[in-house]
Order: structure tokens, then sequence, then C-alpha cells
């Protein structure tokens, strides 16, 4: 059964340092979502993509973040200046359309010292 | 704004025992549901979704949910459950009228006593 794949499954990073999260959706999906979950808070949605452009981001997704599909299969996240708040894990989505269901990668745990 | 809420922070059921696990949320829209679950370490795996049609949908794992549009309810259930079924679940929610992102509850953690 096809899946969302993520690497790597944890980075630790220092404050400050620039990181990149990535992710392979499944191979027939169009849309791409990254979402993050601070340690016992609430998955929270960050930025949607679709056809090489942002489609809809929130409030958190500010200056720092940048999305980016660089070839056919992966979808990447980065984190230009990291800071101890964004610690957390970052889980990678994928649907076929909009309103259709969102398939989860297994996320990546991010540790900013 | 939109908001899920799942009022069980915790659950503790017996093995072989049923399952009721609640969701409500706040949408200015039609809706369509999801329930997650995740074990520890995991990433989400998708349990089942409404999107239309039959109000009581089925999904993996021998779970199933219901959903009551007039309570504004999306409530999961399994009559049975099994020791492997210990995992956290959330409900998300989302509408065509919010663009693509699900709004996620704060989960509800099961623990399955033997």
């Amino acid at each position: 059964e096809p899946e969302v794949t993520q690497t790597p499954s944890h980075q630790v990073t220092q404050m400050g340092q620039e990181v990149i999260l990535r992710c392979v959706p499944i191979s027939n999906h169009l849309y791409f979502y990254w979402y993050r979950q601070i340690l016992g808070q609430k998955v929270e949605f960050l930025v949607s993509f679709y056809n090489n452009e942002i489609s809809e981001k929130s409030e958190i997704f500010d200056d720092q973040f940048s999305v980016e599909r660089p070839d056919g299969s992966n979808f990447t996240l980065k984190i230009r200046s990291t800071k101890l708040e964004d610690s957390a894990m970052y889980f990678c989505a994928s649907s076929v359309y909009p309103s259709y269901e969102q398939y989860f990668g297994p996320g990546t745990r991010l540790t900013v010292t | 704004a939109q908001s899920v809420t799942q009022p069980d922070i915790h659950i503790t059921v017996s093995e072989g025992a049923s399952l009721e696990l609640r969701c409500n949320y706040s949408y200015g829209a039609t809706p369509y549901l999801f329930w997650y679950v995740q074990s520890p370490g995991q990433g989400l795996q998708l349990l089942l979704k409404y999107f239309s049609g039959d109000t009581l949908v089925q999904g993996i794992k021998g779970f199933e949910a219901e959903f009551k549009r007039s309570q504004s309810s999306f409530n999961l259930r399994k009559p049975s459950v099994h020791w492997s079924d210990a995992a956290e679940y959330f409900c998300a929610v989302g509408a065509k009228e919010y663009g693509n992102k699900l709004v996620f509850g704060a989960g509800t953690i099961l623990r399955v006593k033997s």
C-alpha cells in the first residue's frame, strides 16, 4: 500500500540553524501539507501546497518557513533560523484532491537546543 | 472560528468491552470528518472518514463512527476493544469553505486493561 514517507525521523539542531525536513508524498497525490504537533498539544496546520505554490498557510507559517517541491517526488519544509519553540513533531500529508482524506507520514521529530 | 472538542483526555476500558470516544465540532460550513489513530512514536493513521451520505461509517480495525448533524458530533465506537487498540485517537474536521486544512481535536488517550 502506498504511503507517505519522511526523513529524517529525528533531527537535532542548534538554535539559529537552518533545517530542511523532507517528505515523499503518495505518487498520484496532488495536494501536499505540513502540520506540526508540539509535545502535549494539538496537531496544527501549517501550510498546504498545490501546483507548485502555497494554497493556504496558517499564522504559524511566518517568513522563517518555506516549502518547496524541488523535483517530481520530494516535498520539503525549510525553517531558516530555528527557535526553541520550533521543537515539535512535523507531519507531512498528501491527498488526491483538497476535499479528500489526507494521508500522513510518520513524522520528523525536531529538537532545537 | 472552527473548533473540534474531544472532551475526554484519557479513557480506560477493559479488553473486550465496548468503546465510545466523543468528538464535537463547531464549524460554519458542512464539514467532512475523520478519525485518526496515533500509536506511540508513530504517525497518524486514518481510521475512517465521513463526507456525505450514510451517517454511520465503517472504518478499519472494526471501528465505526456516526455523524449526528443535530448534535454536531462524530463519535467513534468499537463493540469489543483489543489490547492493541491502546493509542491516542484524534478527531479532525475540514470543510471546502475553509480551504484544505484539517482542524484537529486535542486527542483522547485510550488505555486498555486486561
